[in-house]
């Protein structure tokens, strides 16, 4: 199946600061997603992006099909940004259809 | 509108109870997937289903039977349940295709087996 990795595991930063997220998949896709899950456990979706560049607010992605990877940006953190980061995806080839999850980005925003 | 709902929140079983987890959804869609998280891991799909009538096995499926009677509803069934299955299980939903295209996911069931 399609293989996702995500980058840096843990990411421990000042209020403030800005970040990138790094979500690497080893094959084409149909879907791909950034989660957010917050302390409490909730799954927040924050961007379907399969390819281009979205920006809500504070958050933007960029995907770049051809090269495999996905990048989420935060800029200006706040403590409420605080949680895991997921990365799913859908390939787009036989056997990899189904949403499949990296291991997560644990941020961490100190106050 | 409700999204995605599980019940119930919380659990604890004694190993080898059987017991149902179920999900709804309010948002017509057609595919619908059973997720468990386990510490320090990303989401694994147990079940999921295309339509009402179809369902197939994800990547740990042992364990774990569903039926998808109608559009709306994807109960998660444990038939015996052991400590192994101690996890937090996420349903989530999504349409097949289209410019709505992604996955909602409801807020999760943490069980705990003993």
């Amino acid at each position: 199946g399609i293989q996702v990795e995500q980058s840096p595991p843990d990411l421990i930063l000042q209020e403030g600061a800005n970040s990138t997220l790094r979500c690497n998949f080893s094959d084409s896709v149909n879907n791909l997603q950034w989660f957010h899950q917050n302390p409490w456990g909730q799954l927040i979706n924050l961007f379907y992006i399969p390819s281009g560049t979205k920006q809500n607010g504070r958050l933007s992605a960029t995907t770049v099909a051809t090269e495999r990877y996905s990048l989420l940006y935060i800029s200006s953190s706040q403590t409420t940004d605080s949680g895991v980061y997921f990365c799913a995806v859908e390939g787009s080839n036989f056997g990899n259809e189904k949403l499949t999850f990296g291991t997560g980005t644990r941020l961490t925003i100190i106050p | 509108n409700a999204g995605v709902t599980q019940t119930p929140k919380f659990q604890v079983l004694k190993t080898g109870q059987s017991m149902t987890l179920q999900c709804a959804q309010d948002m017509n869609h057609e595919y619908m997937s059973w997720y468990r998280q386990d510490p320090g891991m990303g989401l694994r799909l147990i079940h999921y289903s295309v339509g009402a009538g179809i369902t197939d096995q994800g990547e740990v499926p042992n364990g774990y039977n569903v039926s998808r009677s109608t559009t709306e509803d994807f109960p998660l069934r444990l038939l015996s349940a052991a400590p192994s299955q101690t996890s937090v299980y996420f349903c989530a939903s999504s349409s097949i295709g289209g410019p709505n295209y992604g996955y909602t996911f409801g807020s999760g069931t943490r069980l705990t087996v003993v």
